[in-house]
């Protein structure tokens, strides 16, 4: 159980395209999701916090109008990278958390790198 | 702010030879503290979730106890596949609250 995938697995695009991730949870339903990005050998980092049916939380310094995020159902959240450019090159992992009693946590997803030329 | 140290930052073990690492952790009243394993290019797989001090629990090779500052994950025996990075997370109170993260423990089990 608590399985969490994600869509695509990887993706290149073009400087000034926007690239959407698909995150869905299947085997349990998620109010809440959450989306990261990873740098080499670094740890996670939150970008934002995505509720069902409400608007997106982002963390301090994350633009909003870039990261384009909406958690449209109970399983499925998308974050909308707009207007990509180089520097936001990365990999990205969403994350739902599973809060039905006995299986609590937070499940991951496999990720996403992105490479924007 | 809620704090997450782990340690060591990196830690070689030969097959078979048994050790721990170490997440400490400050938080305003703690929800539970997370265990993930990372391979590289992978999201984290979830291993444990841990409530309140002295509680444990065991999979496989791993076992994960819990402080009311530290856990730790004990590793019994390592094999090479046990190779990846250990990730230690808390949630603060309140069931919508992010995870905060350390910085992890990068695992490589030798022959």
């Amino acid at each position: 159980g608590a399985v969490v995938s994600q869509h695509p697995s990887w993706v290149i695009c073009k400087s000034g395209t926007s690239v959407k991730i698909e995150c869905r949870s299947l085997d349990f339903q998620a109010t809440t999701m959450f989306w990261y990005r990873q740098f080499p050998k670094q740890s996670l980092m939150l970008m934002a916090t995505s509720n069902e049916g409400s608007k997106a939380t982002y963390e301090q310094g994350v633009e909003k109008d870039k990261f384009l995020i909406n958690h449209a159902s109970l399983t499925l959240s998308t974050l909308t990278v707009t207007s990509a450019h180089p520097e936001d090159s990365s990999f990205y992992i969403c994350s739902a958390r599973d809060t039905s009693g006995a299986s609590y946590g937070e499940f991951f997803g496999p990720g996403t790198r992105l490479t924007v030329l | 702010e809620d704090q997450v140290t782990q340690s060591p930052e990196a830690l070689r073990l030969q097959e078979g030879e048994s050790s721990s690492l170490n997440c400490s952790y400050t938080v305003s009243g703690l929800r539970g503290l997370f265990w993930y394993r990372q391979d590289p290019g992978k999201g984290p797989e979830f291993l444990f979730t841990l409530y309140s001090a002295g509680e444990e629990k065991e999979k496989e090779r791993l076992k994960a106890t819990l402080t009311k500052k530290e856990s730790f994950l004990h590793i019994t025996a390592p094999k090479p596949e046990d190779s990846a990075t250990y990730l230690c997370a808390v949630q603060a109170t309140g069931t919508a609250s992010k995870l905060t993260f350390g910085t992890g423990t990068r695992l490589q089990v030798t022959l």
